[in-house]
């Protein structure tokens, strides 16, 4: 099984700042690494594919980098609709596991 | 557009039986590998059971292998998670979830409690 590791758990942040979070896997997974955003009471949503493809449906702020082992994704200017739970997922190999998550809240 | 209708979450007893179906439409569900993914009370997501498309196999956490079967029915567009052995720890909000490459639809879920 891959090991997903999410850091920080909890990230306070700003208005208007720049939030920047981190999935690392045991192993190599490629390119085939997802993120989620997940807002209370409701189910997670596909933020993004293949590493780096944002879901349409999301804005630009929103960005996804790296490859292998070590992913990022970065939130460039943190609107209010933007706190949430962000968990990062791999889906290279069954079983597909997720990270703990990270909690991105109001500073 | 793509729906996910969970059903059959409730309340059962440690050690008891309950079978979770999911209710597709909107793409073609034959062709999609699907998965249930939980999440207990204020925890993260954990992937419990994933089934392959067109035949394909099928695949289970560590947690839940052995006392949890996932099937599904094309003819019927629905997914089914068969949980016995129930425990305490399975407790959470079950999601249907569509895809595998990657995963990009969710049910709203549907709530199991195993309580005594």
């Amino acid at each position: 099984e891959i090991v997903m590791t999410q850091s920080p758990a909890t990230l306070s942040v700003s208005p208007g700042e720049r939030a920047t979070l981190s999935c690392r896997a045991s192993q190599s997974v490629g390119s085939d690494l997802a993120w989620y955003q997940q807002k209370p009471g409701q189910a997670p949503r596909l933020l993004i594919s293949g590493a780096s493809t944002r879901a349409t449906v999301f804005p630009v702020r929103f960005s996804g980098s790296g490859s292998g082992t070590e992913f990022t994704l970065t939130i460039s200017s943190l609107q209010s609709e933007d706190f949430a739970v962000y968990y990062c997922q791999q889906y290279n190999n069954w079983p597909l596991t997720f990270g703990q998550g990270t909690r991105v809240e109001i500073k | 557009e793509v729906q996910l209708l969970e059903s059959g979450g409730g309340l059962a007893q440690p050690g008891g039986s309950l079978r979770l179906s999911c209710a597709a439409s909107g793409f073609i569900f034959s062709n999609a590998a699907m998965s249930w993914v939980r999440q207990a009370p204020g925890k993260g997501l954990e992937w419990v059971s994933g089934i392959g498309g067109s035949g394909g196999g099928t695949y289970y956490a560590d947690s839940v292998r052995g006392r949890f079967t996932v099937t599904r029915d094309d003819s019927k567009r629905t997914l089914t998670l068969q949980m016995n052995s129930l425990r305490a720890e399975d407790t959470a909000v079950y999601y249907c979830v569509k895809g595998r490459l990657p995963p990009d639809s969710w049910g709203q879920g549907t709530l199991v409690t195993v309580s005594s």
